[in-house]
Order: structure tokens, then sequence, then C-alpha cells
């Protein structure tokens, strides 16, 4: 059964860099999309971003400055790293695999806080 | 871009049938799949529809999906509401860019 587990830095400091890993188990990067939603905390969901294995990205043209998503094929991992981050970035954030503009797989979150 | 408006929330006693609409602002609601998902307090998202009216595989039959062009908006039903359904329930559609609706909580009495 594939699953994505991640991680990164819970806590950090304005103007820092977010930095978030996701790891793929028993499964492999072709054929998908591999993406990062968050969730502030109490709000809906937004979309940050997706990759395919190609290394063609699509960003949501909020973010589109700051963000960077990148693959390992490597190690079976894909990475978010979300540059001078606000309290306003505070947020669970997701990564997710699916097809082209969805999510059928989901990671189990990570919170991260930024505050001084 | 467009925005996809849902209802702030729902209550229904169990056993009932409920429906969540997704409006699209702008654009055909045709002109791109409806995706559905649930989202349970402390947990990440599941997909209950995909592909506007398509189940996964382990989703119930009670939980169907459809899209209205002449209203412009997607519909999520659940029928014979029980006690897990009570989440936070999401559309979501896709025009180069995602778009989450602002989520809709749904309440079992």
């Amino acid at each position: 059964q594939v699953q994505l587990q991640q991680w990164g830095t819970g806590l950090l400091r304005p103007s820092e860099t977010l930095s978030l890993t996701c790891a793929v188990y028993n499964g492999s990067f072709s054929g998908y999309y591999w993406s990062w939603i968050r969730q502030p905390p109490g709000k809906g969901l937004e979309w940050i971003g997706e990759m395919n294995r190609f290394g063609s990205t699509n960003y949501d043209p909020s973010l589109k400055s700051r963000v960077t998503i990148s693959l390992d094929t490597s190690r079976n991992q894909f990475s978010l790293k979300l540059t001078s981050v606000t309290a306003a970035d505070t947020a669970v954030y997701y990564c997710a695999r699916g097809p082209l503009g969805e999510a059928s797989l989901w990671g189990q979150g990570t919170l991260v806080t930024v505050s001084s | 871009n467009f925005i996809l408006t849902q209802p702030h929330s729902v209550s229904e006693s169990p056993g009932k049938t409920i429906t969540i609409s997704c409006t699209r602002s702008t654009g055909s609601i045709t002109s791109n799949y409806v995706r559905w998902y649930q989202q349970r307090p402390g947990s990440p998202p599941t997909t209950v529809i995909y592909d506007d009216d398509q189940r996964p595989s382990g989703v119930p039959d009670r939980f169907s999906g459809s899209v209205d062009g002449s209203s412009n908006s997607a519909s999520l039903t659940i029928s014979g509401l029980k006690t897990e359904d009570e989440a936070d329930y999401y559309c979501q559609s896709y025009d180069t860019r995602w778009v989450f609706g602002g989520g809709t909580k749904v309440t079992v009495l």
C-alpha cells in the first residue's frame, strides 16, 4: 500500500524559509503529480503547487514568487520550500499524490508555526 | 480565475438525506471535473467523489455526486446519514490551478 510520510521544521521565525519533505513508500513517481496543500488553523484548504516527475511545475499565483517544489527520484522524496515566511503562513501543510489537478493520497500533515 | 462557493454548514438527523452545493462563480461547472473531499477533525482529507460523480473504492454508495450546468453547481448528496459522516466537506476543481470551496461543516444531530 502506497503511503506518504512527511516531516520538517515545525517552528519558524518571520523571514525564515519553510522546508518540508515527503517520502513515498511502496510507490513510484511515474504517472502522478506531487502536490502541497496547506490549511491555516480553523480554516479551509489552500493549494500551493504541484510537480510531475519530468520537472513540470504549477504554482498558485499568490505564492509563486516564494515557492519551490522539487523531486528527488533517487530517494523517492519530494520537497517544499517557502521563503520569507510570515505569520500568515502558519498552517498544517499536507503533501499529496494524484492525477493532474487533484489529490487521491495525502500525507499525515505537518503543523508549521511562524512566530517571533 | 473562478471561486467555488459552498454553504458554511448543514445539519440533519441520522437517516436523513443532505445535499451540499458548490457553485462556480465564472466559467462553466462542466468545463472541469469536480472532486469532493471529506475531512474529519485532526485528519487529512480523503476523496469521497472524483470526476464529478465517481466514487473511489471503499466509499459507501450513500455518497453521490452530480453537476448541473443550469445552476452552474456541483452537488454532494449523502443519504442515510450516519454519525460517522459528521465532518467538513470540500469541493475542488482545476483550471490551470486548483480551486477549493470554502468547506461545509456537516453536523449529524
